[in-house]
């Protein structure tokens, strides 16, 4: 039974518009949350992560908000820019290394 | 700077053939991960070494095997390859305690 959930499979934006991914988990044991992205044909990289003690994290254009009371965590893409076009994966770790992924959410960033 | 090294890129197996998929680092990390992604999965692990000479089991470990053959390397070996384990897999290392993972190019192996 999977853990971390990303509902939408998809999302297509406007460039200059703000996309949204949302993701949501089951296990309350979850204390470190990450974000990575992947292009075709490569591997994932890290994006932006925040730990439990926190509620935002903010890296340039990219914001994740934590709201462990829900379960729930959302990542901010502001402005949305043709190259954000990927498959972004939402991703939990009990106090270690042992990531549970989501399912993934294709962005597609329109000109 | 290579990152995390992962071979073949491609591979096409019968069903009952085994295999090895070699992964390097070269970034000193002591944790190494193995990842296999499915369609509507995710990411699911398979097997981690935490260091040199210690490997454990993930999520999905049945019908795989794993060597960390030294700090740089760490294998996945299937014995006897199932059209199940179609996958693309990804190799992965970081730095210990860190969850912030570097993933290679993955190996998109195909068993008929």
């Amino acid at each position: 039974d999977q853990q971390v959930k990303q509902n939408s499979p998809s999302l297509s934006v406007q460039e200059g518009r703000i996309s949204i991914l949302n993701c949501d988990y089951t296990n309350s044991m979850f204390d470190y949350f990450l974000w990575y992205k992947k292009y075709p044909a490569e591997g994932p990289t890290f994006l932006i992560s925040i730990s439990s003690i926190k509620d935002k994290n903010e890296d340039g254009r990219f914001t994740v908000f934590l709201n462990k009371s829900a379960k729930h965590l959302s990542l901010h893409i502001v402005p949305s820019q043709p190259g954000d076009s990927a498959v972004y994966f939402c991703a939990a770790s009990i106090n270690d290394y042992k990531l549970s992924f989501g399912a993934g959410t294709t962005v597609t960033v329109r000109a | 700077n290579a990152g995390v090294t992962q071979t073949p890129k491609f591979q096409v197996l019968k069903t009952g053939q085994s295999m090895t998929l070699q992964c390097a680092q070269d970034m000193n990390h002591n944790s190494m991960y193995w990842y296999r992604q499915d369609p509507g999965m995710g990411l699911r692990l398979i097997y981690y070494s935490a260091s040199e000479g210690t490997t454990d089991k993930g999520e999905v470990p049945n019908g795989y095997n794993v060597s960390r053959l030294n700090k740089r390397e760490f294998s996945l070996r299937l014995e006897s390859a199932a059209p199940s384990q179609t996958s693309v897999y990804f190799c992965a290392s970081s730095k210990t305690g860190s969850t912030e993972a570097f993933f290679g190019q993955g190996t998109r192996l195909t068993v008929v």
